[in-house]
């Protein structure tokens, strides 16, 4: 019954490690997102996919890259992941039509690169 | 760029004390003004505000929008432990690839004491 599903939950890696994110949704949304919530609580989108294309890329460092096999998913993959990328990376989703902006958020991944 | 400012960034009350918390934004074709809950985990949506002037509410929690001044009010009356939380407002732009994108404020840290 979840709507929006992350996985893992929780992520502890090491300096220079490569791993991925997952993101789905059941809700028939075609639009994803993925924001990264720092240690001060504060979020800020990263990428936004809407039906499979790319349309928002933040300034965001070219290690991070989303990727979308279809609609209902949204995988985050880090290369060489550093000490600031710590955070907790939340998966959304929206309708995408212009009046319907309300964002659904997955439960969240906490990262902590050691 | 775009700009969402919440205040005060905490704020600590009683049990059955009224709060409003504030949130003014900056967006380049604003559409709509958004307000989440945070609790451990994910936001989740409480209210969309669009039009101005116009009250939400949904039990003890109303919620309105001045697009003259750029400011919207979140108001819990009858506060109670569970109302803890950090209160999120988001803007969201009218037009183009942005009228996916959400910029979020930092947030208001609510605390209610017994």
């Amino acid at each position: 019954d979840t709507a929006v599903s992350q996985t893992p939950k929780y992520l502890v890696t090491q300096m220079g490690n490569d791993k991925s994110i997952k993101c789905e949704q059941n809700l028939g949304h075609d639009t994803m997102y993925w924001y990264k919530q720092d240690s001060k609580k504060f979020l800020k989108i990263m990428f936004s996919y809407n039906n499979k294309e790319l349309i928002i890329n933040e300034t965001v460092p070219n290690r991070f890259s989303p990727k979308s096999p279809d609609k209902a998913h949204l995988n985050l993959h880090i290369n060489s992941l550093e000490l600031g990328d710590s955070a907790v990376y939340f998966c959304a989703s929206s309708q995408g039509r212009r009046d319907l902006n309300e964002q659904f958020f997955g439960p969240g991944t906490r990262l902590t690169v050691l | 760029e775009d700009k969402v400012v919440q205040s005060p960034l905490s704020l600590v009350v009683h049990e059955g004390d009224t709060v409003t918390l504030n949130c003014s934004y900056e967006v380049t074709n604003f559409r709509s003004l958004l307000w989440y809950k945070q609790e451990k985990k994910a936001p989740t949506f409480l209210f969309m505000l669009t039009s101005s002037g116009i009250e939400k509410k949904s039990g003890r929690l109303s919620s309105i929008l001045d697009k003259k001044e750029l400011f919207s009010i979140l108001n819990i009356t009858a506060t109670q432990t569970g109302d803890s939380a950090i209160y999120l407002c988001a803007g969201t732009p009218e037009k183009g690839a942005g009228s996916y994108q959400l910029t979020f404020g930092k947030g208001t840290k609510l605390s209610v004491i017994p």
